[in-house]
C-alpha cells in the first residue's frame, strides 16, 4: 500500500510562471489536506478537500492559489503567477475520514521561484 | 504566541542520552500527533494519541489532557535520530496546528 505520493518533488519556476502540484492519497482515503512550510517556519495548513469537494479552504491566499480533487486522479494545488515568496515546501496529507483521523504525509514539493 | 509551543527549540545530545522534547498547547483538542521530518525529506508519522502514553521501539510519547501538554522522549540516542520532531494538534474536527519543531542532533 504505497503511501501519499506527491510530484514533482522539486520544482523551479520563474516568476510568472504556474506551478501544479500534484497529490496522490492513500489507497482508500479521500480527504486531502494541503499545508505549506517556509523557509524556517512550522508548517500552516492552506486547504483541506474531498473528493470533488473544497471543504475549508481558510488558510489558502485570497488570489492565484487554487485546489482542486477531482473525481478520478490526483489533488492538485495550482498556483499563477508564482512570486518569490511562493517558494516554500508544499506537503500534502491525506487520511480515510475526516473528523480527527490519523493524516498520513507525502515527501512534500519543494517550489523554487527564481 | 502560537497555539501550539515546543521546547527546546533546538537540542543537542550525545548518543545514548536520554531525550526529551515537550509541547504545550491552549487549544482543545481531538488528538496530538506527533511528526518526524528528515532534512529536506517527507515527514513521517509517529505517535497520534489522544490520552495516556504510547510506546513503539526506543520512542514513547505522554499526553495530559489536562495540563495541555505532551511529551515525546528518546531512549538511548542515535545520531540516525537527528531530525526535527514536530508536535502538531488536532483542533475542531480535522485542522491541524503545528508547533515549530524541534531540531535534534545526536552526536556519535
Amino acid at each position: 500500500n504505497a503511501g501519499v505520493m506527491q510530484n514533482p518533488r522539486h520544482l523551479v519556476r520563474r516568476r510568472g510562471q504556474e506551478a501544479r502540484l500534484r497529490c496522490s492519497p492513500m489507497k482508500g482515503h479521500s480527504h486531502v489536506y494541503w499545508y505549506r512550510q517556509l523557509p524556517e517556519e512550522g508548517l500552516k495548513f492552506m486547504v483541506y478537500l474531498q473528493k470533488e469537494n473544497i471543504i475549508d479552504e481558510s488558510g489558502m491566499p485570497k488570489e492565484r492559489f487554487s485546489a482542486e480533487f477531482p473525481k478520478e486522479g490526483p489533488s492538485i494545488l495550482r498556483i499563477q503567477q508564482v512570486v518569490r515568496g511562493d517558494s516554500a515546501a508544499y506537503f500534502c496529507a491525506s487520511s480515510r475520514q475526516g473528523g480527527g483521523t490519523e493524516a498520513f504525509f507525502g515527501q512534500g514539493t519543494r517550489l523554487t521561484v527564481v | 504566541k502560537n497555539e501550539v509551543e515546543q521546547s527546546p527549540q533546538n537540542l543537542t545530545a550525545q548518543e545514548g542520552e536520554f531525550i526529551t522534547i515537550n509541547c504545550s498547547y491552549s487549544v482543545g483538542i481531538s488528538a496530538l500527533h506527533w511528526l518526524q521530518q528528515h532534512p529536506g525529506g517527507g515527514i513521517v508519522s509517529l505517535f497520534m494519541l489522544s490520552s495516556g502514553k504510547k510506546k513503539h521501539g526506543r520512542l514513547i510519547a505522554t499526553i495530559n489532557i489536562q495540563e495541555k501538554h505532551s511529551s515525546l522522549h528518546i531512549t538511548a540516542s542515535h545520531p540516525r535520530d537527528s531530525a526535527v520532531y514536530i508536535c502538531a494538534v488536532i483542533s475542531g474536527t480535522y485542522k491541524y496546528i503545528f508547533g515549530t519543531g524541534t531540531r535534534l542532533k545526536v552526536l556519535a
